[in-house]
């Protein structure tokens, strides 16, 4: 069965620290890594990793991809409350399925 | 247009009810996904439609049944649902899947902003 574990399950943290979030997989057949936030409703994507050691980056969130580890981490420099929700990383395996893990609660305080 | 719509944003049914979520994508996607969320816990994936047919069902009980039209549209018809099935229910698209089992999705999924369900 296809595994992803996230951790840490939740942070709390002060505007203007940096964090580190880990998804780690067991997975038949990986095809690519994805993040997306989770607010209120709808997860909004961030990245899609497939090809290992190449960092995305989009203003202050970024990401890599280790398939040696088979595992992953986000990074978000310079917090701000607004970056305060649910990150979920999901791993694609093949028929396109999709298999999330069960987040990171992030909460970043004023 | 990135956009992935579901009707209606609410609905509270009884037991006895028979009533259909509508997700509709005009980007082209031909991967249309049914997941199912509870509160503070990861999406979990119910179907998943590939070029209008279904290609995973992931055991899903049979009062739910899901239906694609066309390239555009998924639906989700309810019948006899338990109480515990109240969730947020969240569509997705993708704008490929592959016909070969080795390959893969080239780009991310797009989710719309889900139906809350409430079966009473």
């Amino acid at each position: 069965e296809d595994k992803v574990v996230q951790s840490p399950l939740s942070l709390v943290v002060h505007e203007g620290d940096t964090v580190t979030l880990n998804c780690s997989y067991e997975v038949t057949n990986f095809r690519s890594l994805l993040w997306y936030k989770q607010e209120k409703k709808a997860p909004t994507f961030l990245f899609m990793l497939t090809s290992s050691g190449i960092e995305k980056k989009s203003g202050r969130l970024s990401s890599i991809l280790d398939k040696k580890e088979l595992s992953s981490i986000l990074n978000i420099t310079a917090t701000q409350t607004g970056d305060s929700a649910i990150y979920l990383c999901a791993v694609e395996t093949s028929g396109s399925r999709l298999t999330f893990g069960e987040g990171t609660q992030l909460t970043v305080n004023p | 247009d990135t956009e992935v719509t579901q009707t209606p944003k609410h609905l509270v049914m009884g037991m006895t009810n028979k009533k259909s979520l509508k997700c509709e994508q005009h980007m082209g996607h031909r991967a249309m996904y049914w997941y199912k969320q509870k509160a503070k816990k990861p999406p979990e994936l119910m179907f998943v439609y590939s070029y209008e047919k279904l290609s995973i069902n992931e055991s899903v009980p049979s009062r739910f049944s899901p239906e694609c039209p066309n390239s555009s549209l998924l639906n989700l018809h309810l019948h006899a649902l338990q109480p515990e099935d109240s969730a947020l229910y969240l569509c997705a698209s993708r704008k490929s899947v592959y016909r070969r089992p080795r390959q893969g999705g080239k780009t991310e999924a797009f989710f719309g902003q889900g139906t809350r369900l409430t079966v009473v």
